[in-house]
């Protein structure tokens, strides 16, 4: 069955605010986590990763926050921007070499 | 340095015919994995391999298979098509294939079974 989920399939911002996209996760041996962006036409592009022994990290106007208490992980998007919309996957390396991804959260930014 | 790139970007088939996409990764990676995605199932697993062997295999029939050469380009094939095999093949490369590492993906063949 699926391990790593979304709870919300689609997400509506207005242009400035601060996104917040969610996933959980059921396994918990799982030790790297990794989010994509896809746009339409393209293939997954990597926006951030954490690693099972952190619980945040962050890049340029994204943080990633997990929570292995409650086998949760989120995507923190500052000041969103259109360009930001695309659907965003979330994905998790269990063991072997295969990343199990998510069905992914649309997220729509308007002006 | 070029990205993935994957050939051909769109193919039309019919049932039960069989086909054969290519990816060429990055410059100097030696893992290349190979998801489906469909919208009902979001990304798929198919295969990974390293230096021409294959590591890990997802959950898809014998109709599936692939193969990596020395230059680390793979290809992947489907034989007898089903209207299901109908998805966005994506093929992703990453440096040392550890599986905690980053992958990059390219855009995709748009396979359409009719």
């Amino acid at each position: 069955g699926e391990s790593v989920g979304l709870h919300l399939p689609t997400l509506s911002v207005q242009e400035g605010d601060n996104s917040i996209i969610n996933c959980a996760y059921s396994n918990s041996a799982s030790d790297y986590f990794i989010w994509y962006k896809q746009e339409s036409g393209k293939g997954p592009q990597f926006i951030i990763d954490i690693r099972s022994n952190m619980d945040k990290r962050q890049g340029q106007r994204v943080t990633v926050l997990l929570n292995k208490t409650v086998k949760h992980l989120s995507l923190q998007i500052a000041a969103t921007q259109p360009g930001d919309s695309a659907v965003y996957f979330c994905a998790e390396t269990l063991s072997g070499y295969a990343l199990n991804f998510g069905k992914g959260t649309s997220l729509l930014v308007t002006p | 340095k070029a990205g993935v790139t994957q050939t051909p970007r769109y193919l039309i088939k019919t049932r039960g015919q069989q086909v054969t996409l290519s990816c060429s990764p990055i410059s100097g990676h030696r893992s290349v994995s190979w998801y489906q995605q469909t919208p009902g199932q979001g990304l798929q697993f198919l295969f990974e391999y390293f230096s021409e062997t294959q590591r890990n295999k997802g959950n898809f029939p014998g109709r599936f298979s692939g193969r990596q050469f020395s230059n680390s380009r793979s290809e992947m094939n489907v034989s007898t098509l089903e209207l299901g095999d109908s998805a966005l093949y994506l093929c992703a490369s990453s440096p040392r294939g550890t599986g905690r590492e980053k992958l990059f993906f390219g855009s995709g063949t748009q396979l359409s079974v009719l």
